[in-house]
């Protein structure tokens, strides 16, 4: 069964430092999320992105992140310059419709 | 403003017992329904999902759930709970009406006794 994969699974980076979370979507999906859950809360939704551009984004999501399509296949996101509040586990998830989403196994971020 | 709730942070029940996790939503619009489930170091995976029709769905691994409009529920059950459905559980909703994001609830922990 295709399944939406993330690297890396953990990234320990210093504050202030660049990340970038990378994703593979399930191959025929044509809409990509990034989610994030800080330790203890709930899962948050970050921002949505169709055709090559940004459909929805959240309030959290500021100038310091973005996101790519760079090829076919990847989805990353970027977080410019790190913060300890950045610290959390990011979800990708894609959809093939606009409903179903389906996520990644997530990527664990401890700034320091 | 879109909310879902899990009133139960733990449950713990014993192995073979039913099972009923709670979701409650308060949405501005039509939703559509979902159960995820999140093992130790794993991703969320897909239980079952309510976009419309017959209200009782069937998901994997013999949950089921039912969504009930007049509460704004959409409970999760199963007859009979294995060892192995220990996890977190989260109920998630969205709607067309506010873009593709889903909106998720706190999550519940269960647990399973032996």
């Amino acid at each position: 069964e295709p399944e939406v994969t993330q690297t890396p699974s953990h990234q320990v980076t210093q504050m202030g430092q660049e990340v970038i979370l990378r994703c593979v979507p399930i191959s025929n999906h044509l809409y990509f999320y990034w989610y994030r859950q800080i330790l203890g809360q709930k899962v948050e939704f970050l921002v949505s992105f169709y055709n090559n551009e940004i459909s929805e984004k959240s309030e959290i999501f500021d100038d310091q992140f973005s996101v790519e399509r760079p090829d076919g296949s990847n989805f990353t996101l970027k977080i410019r310059s790190t913060k300890l509040e950045d610290s959390a586990m990011y979800f990708c998830a894609s959809s093939e419709v606009v409903e179903t989403q389906y996520f990644g196994p997530g990527t664990r971020l401890l700034v320091l | 403003a879109q909310s879902v709730t899990q009133p139960d942070i733990h449950i713990t029940v014993s192995e073979g017992a039913s099972l009923e996790l709670r979701c409650n939503y308060s949405y501005g619009a039509t939703p559509y329904l979902f159960w995820y489930v999140q093992s130790p170091g794993q991703g969320l995976q897909l239980l079952l999902k309510y976009f419309s029709g017959d209200t009782l769905v069937q998901g994997i691994k013999g949950f089921e759930a039912e969504f009930k409009r007049s509460q704004s529920s959409f409970n999760l059950r199963k007859p009979s709970v294995h060892w192995s459905d220990a996890a977190e559980y989260f109920c998630a909703v969205g709607a067309k009406e506010y873009g593709n994001k889903l909106v998720f609830g706190a999550g519940t922990i269960l647990r399973v006794k032996s």
